[in-house]
């Protein structure tokens, strides 16, 4: 099946710095791929729609400048949280929209995940 | 009124049980329609695309009902190996998920 790998599986950095989170797919072309966070205990949270080529869709109450999304290439999308504070200490997970099946439609595959800890 | 609400749980039910969730999605134009699992502190892996016929893949049986706007997920005879939480997500042109049902299967 198709897959889709995130990197870093974890990272910690101070707080003010800023931290990018690749998601890539590697045997399919995404063409959309859609960035999440969850907090323990808490369910998914979409964050961010990434279109290539074009600017990122954001939700409601996700700052576009505080994480910025890049999405330069067919398979990789990126996510940077910049000036980072504790309290966006995170799972960040990324996914991409596979190839299309016929009966279907588009499956979604999710990167591995990445543990953000800000200190 | 969100797009897709489940039961968030927790169901706690003993080994051999049969059990079932319900996913509730409010956009009628929505093309298609999957369960997700997710274990503790990983990424939420695909189970089953949800047919409209149905469709059942050993003990889990996915259906889907388009006129009331639901889908469901049902595991009989469940195991230890069960317990995870179950995301419904659902494609209306953006995926969207529900929060997630929590399964605790128990000896």
């Amino acid at each position: 099946g198709a897959v889709v790998s995130q990197h870093p599986s974890r990272v910690i950095c101070k707080s003010g710095t800023s931290v990018k989170i690749e998601c890539r797919s590697l045997d399919f072309q995404a063409t959309t791929m859609f960035w999440y966070r969850q907090f323990p205990k808490q369910s998914l949270m979409l964050m961010a729609t990434s279109n290539e080529g074009s600017k990122a869709t954001y939700e409601q109450g996700v700052e576009k400048d505080k994480f910025l999304i890049n999405h330069a290439s067919l398979t990789l999308s990126t996510l940077t949280v910049t000036s980072a504070h504790p309290e966006d200490s995170s799972f960040y997970i990324c996914s991409a929209r596979g190839p299309r099946d016929r009966a279907a439609g588009n499956t979604i595959y999710f990167g591995e995940g990445s543990w953000l800890t800000v200190v | 009124r969100k797009e897709v609400e489940q039961d968030p749980g927790p169901f706690n039910v003993p080994e051999g049980a049969t059990v079932a969730f319900n996913c509730t999605y409010s956009n009628s134009a929505s093309q298609s329609f999957f369960w997700y699992r997710q274990d503790c502190r990983k990424e939420p892996k695909l189970l089953m695309s949800v047919y409209s016929s149905g469709n059942e893949d050993g003990r889990f049986t996915a259906q889907l009902n388009r006129a009331s706007q639901y889908i469901s997920l049902l595991i009989r005879d469940s195991k230890l190996s069960d317990s995870a939480t179950y995301l419904c997500v659902v494609n209306e042109g953006d995926m969207r998920f529900g929060a997630g049902t929590r399964l605790t299967v128990k000896p």
